[in-house]
């Protein structure tokens, strides 16, 4: 598997501003994936991200809301838009090795609370 | 959406006790995947499966994979206080592009 690190691990926002979370690789991946865990929930796919091209998101997330950046093969960086209270979750990062049978690995999360 | 049913939500046990989860979905997946989340930080993998029927063990986890491919079970034996925390199932269709679906979560209090 490979190493993510997110950052920040966490912070405290206040409403009507943004907050960009990054993730770096210590190795080449295809794909990212960024996931939102509200409190006490499962997580939630927000958006695969590809390197060069636009991410693709689930629905019920918007690319105002959430825009995205994949500039390379081993880094990302998701926004969190114009934050309200809603938006008090943990985001986190994932990515896997390209190929079949290969697991997802994890950064450590970014727990987000806006007041 | 595809969707994993996860279950029990959560558990109280004592130590020593031996821990059995499971998930099933509507849906066949070709990996299924147990992680473990502790608070403040992100899942790490504690089993992987990619065969139906196949059945894998890690220390004091064993985890199977179901034969239909719609479901998969995480048994720990003489659980021990570190193993608080929760549990993740997740499935998978297809290759390192898809991403996992993950059941909600299974919430395991140990009491010493």
């Amino acid at each position: 598997s490979a190493v993510i690190s997110q950052k920040p691990s966490r912070d405290i926002c206040q409403r009507g501003t943004s907050l960009t979370i990054q993730c770096q690789v210590d190795s080449q991946v295809t794909m990212m994936f960024w996931y939102r865990q509200q409190p006490g929930q499962s997580l939630t796919l927000i958006a695969t991200a590809n390197q060069g091209s636009e991410a693709t998101y689930e629905s019920g997330f918007v690319i105002d809301k959430f825009p995205i950046s994949r500039p390379n093969l081993t880094f990302s960086t998701l926004t969190v838009s114009n934050m309200s209270p809603e938006d008090s979750s943990i985001y986190l990062c994932s990515s896997r090795i390209a190929g079949w049978n290969t697991e997802a690995f994890f950064g450590q999360g970014t727990r987000l609370t806006v007041v | 959406g595809q969707q994993l049913n996860q279950s029990p939500q959560s558990m109280f046990i004592q130590e020593g006790e031996d821990v059995s989860m499971n998930c099933t979905s509507s849906s066949i997946f070709n990996t299924w995947l147990w992680y473990k989340q502790d608070p403040g930080e992100g899942p790490v993998l504690l089993i992987a499966l990619y065969k139906a029927g196949e059945l894998t063990s890690n220390g004091r986890l064993t985890a199977q994979f179901g034969i239909t491919r719609k479901d998969s079970f995480l048994n720990i034996s003489a659980s021990i206080p570190s193993d608080v925390g929760i549990y993740f199932c997740a499935g998978q269709l297809g290759s390192g592009n898809t991403p996992l679906v993950f059941g909600k979560g299974t919430r395991l209090s140990v009491i010493a």
